[in-house]
C-alpha cells in the first residue's frame, strides 16, 4: 500500500501568513490521484483539493494544491482565522486508499 | 443538497458485530457517477478507509479489515450499510459514511461526508 507522510506535524502561524503543507508518498501516485481535506474539531472532513490541484466546489482560491509523483503540497496564500484545523492528504490511485497522518495548523 | 446520515448503536460489546447504516438523501444511490464508502477515525487519530460499494453491488475492501467487514447496498431505501464483526477496543472510533466520485477503473476522492457516528467497544 502507498504510505503518505505529512510534514510538519504541527504548523504554527499567524493570520495573514502563508501556509505550506507537505505530503510525501512512498511510491509514485499516478495521474495525480491525490486529495486534501480539512477537518475542524467535532466535524467531518471537508474536501478541499482533488487530482492534486483542482479546487472542490466552494473552496476559496487562497487554497491551492500542487505536485506530482511522490511530492505534493497544499498552500494557503493568506491564512484566515477559520483555516486553523487539521489537514489530511489522501491517495486514491491504488487500493487501499490511504490517508496521511495529518498536519495541524494552529495559531 | 446531498446529505448522508449514519445510524447505529453507540456502544457495542467486545466480540460482537457492529451494524451501521448510511441513509442518502437529496440524490440517488444508483447514480452511475458515484461510489459509496465507510471511513473511520479513532479518537484523536487519523482517518482509515474501510470499504466502498457501487450501487450494482461491486465491493472494495481495505485488506486490513476485509476478513471482518461486509458492505452492502439497499437501493430501494437509498441506503448502504457496514457490518464489522469480532470487535475489540481498537475498533472504537468515529465512523463516517461518504460519497466517492467514480472513474473508469474505480473510485475517486470523497466529496460528501456524513457527520459521523461514534462507536465505543466496551463491556
Amino acid at each position: 500500500e502507498i504510505v503518505l507522510t505529512q510534514s510538519p506535524g504541527t504548523l504554527s502561524l499567524s493570520p495573514g501568513e502563508r501556509a505550506t503543507l507537505s505530503c510525501r508518498a512512498s511510491q509514485s501516485v499516478s495521474k495525480n490521484y491525490l486529495a486534501w481535506y480539512q477537518q475542524k474539531p467535532g466535524q467531518a472532513p471537508r474536501l478541499l483539493i482533488y487530482d492534486a490541484s483542482s479546487r472542490a466546489t466552494g473552496i476559496p482560491d487562497r487554497f491551492s494544491g500542487s505536485g506530482s509523483g511522490t511530492d505534493f503540497t497544499l498552500s494557503i496564500s493568506r491564512v484566515e482565522p477559520e483555516d486553523f484545523a487539521v489537514y489530511y492528504c489522501q491517495q486514491y490511485d491504488s487500493s487501499p486508499d490511504t490517508f496521511g497522518q495529518g498536519t495541524k495548523l494552529e495559531i | 443538497q446531498l446529505q448522508l446520515q449514519e445510524s447505529g448503536p453507540g456502544l457495542v460489546k467486545p466480540s460482537e458485530t457492529l451494524s451501521l447504516t448510511c441513509t442518502v438523501s437529496g440524490g440517488s444511490i444508483t447514480s452511475s457517477s458515484y461510489y459509496w464508502g465507510w471511513i473511520r477515525q479513532p479518537p484523536g487519530k487519523g482517518l482509515e478507509w474501510i470499504a466502498t460499494i457501487y450501487y450494482s453491488g461491486r465491493t472494495h475492501y481495505n485488506p486490513s479489515l476485509s476478513s471482518r467487514a461486509t458492505i452492502y447496498v439497499d437501493t430501494s431505501r437509498n441506503q448502504f450499510s457496514l457490518k464489522l464483526n469480532s470487535l475489540t477496543a481498537a475498533d472504537t472510533a468515529m465512523y463516517y459514511c461518504a460519497r466517492h466520485g467514480a472513474r473508469s477503473n474505480g473510485f475517486r476522492e470523497l466529496d460528501y461526508w456524513g457527520q459521523g457516528t461514534l462507536v465505543t467497544v466496551s463491556s
